[in-house]
């Protein structure tokens, strides 16, 4: 089975930008969430989408969000970029929220 | 807050003996608990997950996990350089609660040949 695929791997962009990020998870989950990992907070919770509905959400600005197709593929948009907003974004895919989950490689942001 | 508390370390252990990684948790909701193990560059990889207190074996692999004291552990049995990496400690809530999945840090394990 094919794991979670996530596109571009590498950005550059520039502070006030905005970036869409895609996932798409292994075939048949139908829980896709997404994290940011920088090296002083670790791994922080943005949120987890669900058959197209946003279930969960962390303690993110709404220059962040999200959404799911039909076909569970994920996107999400950082808006207004800021410098802090440089990270690894990663994407995990499982069948239902708080059960095993799978990471993409992550897309890795810098923003400069 | 939830929080999943982890030793930073590096934790240092001589190749073939056991590696004992620990975590604490706060939030008494969590039903779910996932050992992830993350190479340098590299994104976590899902190696164990528990549900239920007690012991979960796979392989080189035990998870321990204690909801009373809120304490979770993951063991490595005959370490190899291979496992050298950082672990990551996480837990959930029954359908997913408002912070999804919550990780500790991590622990750097440093296997030495």
């Amino acid at each position: 089975k094919a794991g979670v695929t996530q596109t571009p791997r590498y950005l550059i962009k520039t502070r006030g930008q905005q970036v869409t990020l895609s996932c798409s998870p292994i075939s048949g989950h139908r829980s896709v969430s997404w994290y940011q990992q920088t090296p002083g907070q670790g791994l922080q919770f943005l949120f987890e989408y669900f058959s197209e509905t946003q279930r969960n959400k962390g303690n993110f600005p709404g220059r962040f969000s999200g959404r799911q197709f039909s076909n569970s593929r994920s996107e999400m948009n950082v808006s207004t970029l800021e410098l802090g907003d440089s990270a690894l974004y990663l994407c995990a895919s499982g069948l239902s929220g708080p059960y095993e989950q799978y990471f993409g490689p992550g897309t890795r942001l810098t923003v400069t | 807050q939830k929080e999943v508390e982890q030793n930073s370390g590096p934790l240092s252990v001589p190749e073939g003996a056991i590696a004992s990684l620990n975590c604490t948790y706060s939030d008494r909701g969590s039903q779910s608990f996932f050992w992830y193990r993350q190479y340098s560059g590299k994104s976590p990889e899902l190696i164990m997950s528990i549900y239920s207190n007690g012991d979960k074996e796979d392989g080189r692999f035990t998870a321990q996990l204690n909801k009373a004291s809120q304490y979770v552990s993951l063991l490595i049995r005959d370490s190899q350089p291979s496992d050298s990496a950082t672990y990551l400690c996480a837990a959930g809530r029954p359908g997913g609660g408002a912070d999804g999945l919550t990780f500790g840090k991590g622990t750097h394990l440093i296997i030495q040949p």
